[in-house]
């Protein structure tokens, strides 16, 4: 099956600067690879995507980069802000009909002021 | 809000004790998903229905747990004879069926803890 590994397990930078996360994949039939964002006591919340066909997608202060041939992808955060301040996850979408997904280990984030 | 509920929040229960919980999916979403969270680490699959059918287990599922979708809407999870290592917190999730419909959007989890 799918093996998806993150580092770092956690990440601390001052605000205003950049924050990276980044994953690797096992499975070269993966196509889908989505980051959540987890605050203290709720559920994951879908923060960015990206499709196989893609190499980078970009949201306001968040970009994902995907590397088909080495098998990893990364998320860039710039001009962080204390509110970005949370556990992110990677995932990769298992290439079969029901669309699983299979979760990195996590990255905590810590913005300072 | 037309987000993703469960119910309950949090359950405490002591061992040996059944317990359920319910799903209930954004409201045109015809898949669903159940994972599973253990503290420090990331949801696991454990099972996900399209409409009523439910398609695909995994491992982690074992004999003690069920779970339904008898409509095609809510979806419950049951654990009969909880063990304390079934102490996690319990997620859905659902989206559409098909390439566009691949993003899926999670609930706030059941957080379950057994004494």
């Amino acid at each position: 099956g799918e093996n998806v590994e993150q580092h770092p397990s956690t990440l601390s930078v001052q605000e205003g600067d950049s924050a990276v996360i980044k994953c690797t994949y096992s499975d070269s039939a993966s196509n889908y690879f989505p980051w959540y964002k987890q605050e203290l006591g709720k559920g994951p919340q879908l923060i960015i995507d990206i499709r196989s066909n893609v190499g980078e997608k970009k949201d306001q202060r968040i970009a994902v980069t995907l590397n088909k041939t080495a098998k990893h992808f990364s998320l860039h955060i710039t001009e962080t802000q204390p509110e970005d301040s949370a556990v992110y996850f990677c995932a990769a979408r298992t290439n079969n009909a029901g669309n699983m997904l299979t979760f990195g280990g996590g990255t905590r984030l810590m913005v300072k002021p | 809000d037309t987000g993703v509920s469960q119910n309950p929040r949090h359950k405490i229960t002591k061992r040996g004790q059944n317990v359920t919980f319910r799903c209930d999916p954004i409201s045109e979403h015809n898949r669903l998903y159940w994972y599973r969270q253990t503290l420090g680490q990331g949801p696991e699959f454990l099972t996900y229905f399209q409409n009523e059918a439910q398609l695909e287990k995994s491992r982690l599922l074992s004999d003690r747990f069920s779970a339904e979708r008898p409509k095609g809407s809510f979806s419950t999870l049951e654990i009969q004879r909880t063990e304390q290592g079934d102490s996690a917190m319990y997620l859905c999730a659902s989206s559409l069926a098909g390439l566009a419909g691949v993003e899926q959007f999670f609930g706030p989890g059941t957080r379950l803890t057994v004494l």
